[in-house]
């Protein structure tokens, strides 16, 4: 069965930087998009990009370009995302979800990782 | 930037009536809408795909519809474990992708 397991809450400083891993089972890695997705307390979601598993091509959303970067790892399905100079407003969690190619939705979701950036 | 807009923000539903959920684009985006419910906790859930298909193992209570820029999620015979938040997500060829504010359905 299709499974998407994300790393487990980390607690940053600000200025710090945080990697969220998201490891893929259960499907052909490449034949599917990874996208995150994050969503501060008690808000919405808001779409931060995907990147390629295959050639590794990423898309970020313009609010996220600066400071994100997305990497995969094809010997272990596992894709990361990193956010770097994290802000106190960057605590959320962060879920990565797949997409099919050609698809336009995501059918999968991880459970989600709480990250909390605080001094 | 398409802009994805939900009403109502908040819908007080009693169990066993029906719930009507909108989502306004600020453009077209064909039938490339999906719908989400989200409990607390937990990962959003695909229910609707393609504006109107839905997703494997969601019941036939939940139905989708719209095109273009004008968007409907309707849930009839609301049972208690549809009291949650609902998205809606556009998705196309080229980002960014958006997702509604959502909608919060409560008991009465």
């Amino acid at each position: 069965q299709v499974e998407l397991v994300q790393s487990g809450a980390e607690v940053k400083k600000p200025g710090a930087s945080v990697k969220v891993s998201c490891k893929a089972s259960g499907y052909t890695f490449t034949d599917y998009y990874m996208h995150w997705v994050r969503q501060a307390p008690g808000q919405g979601l808001e779409w931060m990009g995907w990147i390629h598993p295959s050639s590794g091509a990423t898309n970020y959303a313009q609010m996220f370009q600066a400071r994100v970067t997305m990497t995969r790892d094809t010997s272990t399905n596992t894709v990361y995302m990193e956010v770097n100079s994290l802000r106190s407003d960057d605590t959320a969690v962060f879920y990565c979800a797949r997409q099919y190619f050609g698809s336009w939705y995501f059918d999968y979701w991880g459970q989600g990782s709480l990250v909390t950036v605080s001094s | 930037e398409i802009v994805m807009t939900q009403s109502p923000a908040t819908l007080s539903v009693s169990p066993g009536e029906r719930a009507t959920l909108s989502c306004r684009a600020s453009q077209s985006v064909t039938t490339n809408l999906a719908w989400y419910q989200q409990k607390p906790g937990q990962a959003p859930r695909l229910l609707i795909y393609g504006a109107s298909t839905r997703a494997t193992g969601i019941p036939a209570r939940f139905s989708g519809s719209g095109s273009g820029t004008e968007f409907t999620l309707t849930i009839n015979s609301l049972q208690s474990e549809d009291f949650a938040v609902y998205y809606c997500l556009h998705c196309n060829t080229w980002p960014p992708w958006t997702f509604g504010q959502g909608t919060r359905v409560e008991i009465k």
